[in-house]
């Protein structure tokens, strides 16, 4: 069975500081694909930073990255010198190889403090 | 410009009453997806799509129902049989196949439909 854990609902950060968002995943499937999205109040869901499990290095897409332990099932997200407008919730997803189902963690909700 | 729509923006129901959300996307793409959101909640699948004519049911089918006659839209009903239909809905869209070769597409999604019961 394919699973998603994000531990932390809520999360406090610092403007300009770095915060790390936690995602462990569960999967038998021997490829596979990890996501983060960003869900502002206004609702719209915005891809991030895509993670390939054969990937040899960690993702980075600007302010984001992407810290993936293959051994460990974890892939946590670094948003680096955060701001205001960060604040939203973070899911973080799974695609399989087989089919083509998405599964998501529950969210964390990131506050940025001025 | 490439993407998905879904509208209304804000939808009202009745009792007893049915009402369709509308979900085109221009991206090529195969799969498509519904998802209901609860406030403070994480998504949940209703129904997806692998291609034209076929859908398969997700964790919450109950209530709902969807249609796939053509690539680009899927839209999706909720019936009276919802009892509780008040949610944010999110459609979202998939290139088809993944695997190490061709890498694994995220879905890209739509701007949302806030249902509310009257």
């Amino acid at each position: 069975a394919q699973k998603i854990t994000q531990t932390q609902p809520g999360m406090f950060v610092q403007e300009k500081e770095a915060v790390t968002l936690d995602c462990t995943y569960d999967t038998s499937d021997p490829s596979y694909g990890l996501f983060w999205y960003k869900q502002p109040s206004s609702g719209e869901m915005i891809f991030l930073i895509y993670q390939g499990s054969y990937d040899q290095q960690n993702a980075t897409e600007g302010r984001y990255s992407l810290n993936f332990q293959k051994a460990r099932k974890s892939a946590n997200l670094v948003i680096s010198a955060s701001q205001l407008g960060d604040s939203a919730m973070y899911f973080c997803a799974m695609r399989g190889n087989t089919g083509n189902q998405f599964y998501f963690g529950t969210g964390t909700s990131l506050t940025v403090i001025p | 410009d490439g993407g998905i729509t879904q509208s209304p923006k804000y939808l009202f129901r009745k009792e007893g009453q049915n009402v369709t959300l509308s979900c085109e996307q221009n991206l090529n793409h195969d799969a498509m997806y519904w998802y209901r959101q609860d406030p403070g909640q994480g998504l949940r699948l209703i129904y997806y799509s692998q291609i034209v004519n076929d859908f398969q049911k997700g964790d919450i089918a109950e209530g709902y129902s969807v249609s796939r006659e053509k690539k680009e839209s899927f839209p999706l009903t909720v019936t009276s049989a919802q009892k509780n239909p008040t949610a944010f809905y999110l459609c979202a869209s998939s290139a088809s196949g993944a695997g190490m070769r061709m890498g694994y597409q995220p879905q890209h999604f739509g701007d949302g439909t806030r249902l509310s019961i009257l």
